[in-house]
């Protein structure tokens, strides 16, 4: 089974910072991972595909990067909305969430 | 509009049986693979099952199989999750998610709100 791991656990940002987060795949995925969203009581949200592509409806200030193991997910301005949880997902070999990142307000 | 409403969540004693529903709307139900991803409280998200848009593949997480079976009927639009011999560790909120891509195994670009199982004596 295919193990994902993000990093931080935790980050502490203000509104306006540049935000990066980790995400390592225990065996190359390719391009296959998606970075979801997810706020208190609610359902998780598509944010980028395939690594890199923007899903729909998604501010241009979210972007990813990476391929095989290793994948980023930037926030390149932090704002008040974005404070929340972020999950990789990996669905080259059956699906597999990272344990997620908790962005919170510094 | 795509709406998923799960249904079916209470309370159930270990050992018991329980049976989740989801009602699909707003797309064209058998073109997708759909899924069941499970939240415990407090703690992250867990794939649990996946099923293609035909039925002709399923996939479970080692944690659940041989106790959990997934299955639709796409005359009804509907996905369903039968939980058998529940354990503590199942208790849960357990969210019904619809592919992006028809036809493939893709990441899930909708989610329905959820319904919680809980496991206790």
């Amino acid at each position: 089974d295919i193990q994902m791991t993000q990093s931080p656990s935790t980050l502490s940002a203000s509104v306006g910072d540049r935000v990066t987060i980790t995400c390592r795949a225990s065996q190359s995925i390719s391009s296959w991972l998606a970075w979801y969203q997810q706020k208190p009581g609610k359902a998780p949200k598509l944010l980028i595909y395939k690594a890199s592509s923007l899903e729909s409806g998604v501010p241009s200030r979210f972007s990813g990067s990476g391929s095989g193991t290793e994948f980023t997910l930037t926030i390149s301005s932090l704002q008040p909305d974005d404070f929340a949880t972020y999950y990789c997902q990996q669905y080259n070999s059956l699906w597999t969430f990272g344990q997620g990142t908790k962005v919170e307000i510094k | 509009e795509v709406q998923l409403v799960e249904s079916g969540g209470g309370l159930v004693q270990p050992g018991r049986s329980l049976r989740l529903s989801c009602a699909a709307s707003g797309f064209t139900f058998d073109d997708y693979a759909m899924h069941w991803v499970r939240q415990a409280p407090g703690k992250g998200l867990e794939w649990v099952s996946g099923i293609s848009w035909n039925s002709g593949s399923i996939g479970y997480a080692d944690s659940v199989k041989g106790r959990f079976t997934i299955s639709r009927d796409n005359a009804k639009n509907s996905l369903y999750l039968q939980m058998n011999s529940l354990r503590a560790e199942d208790t849960a909120l357990y969210y019904c998610a619809k592919v992006a891509r028809a036809y493939s195994s893709s990441c899930f670009d909708y989610w329905g709100q959820g319904t919680l199982v809980t496991v206790s004596s």
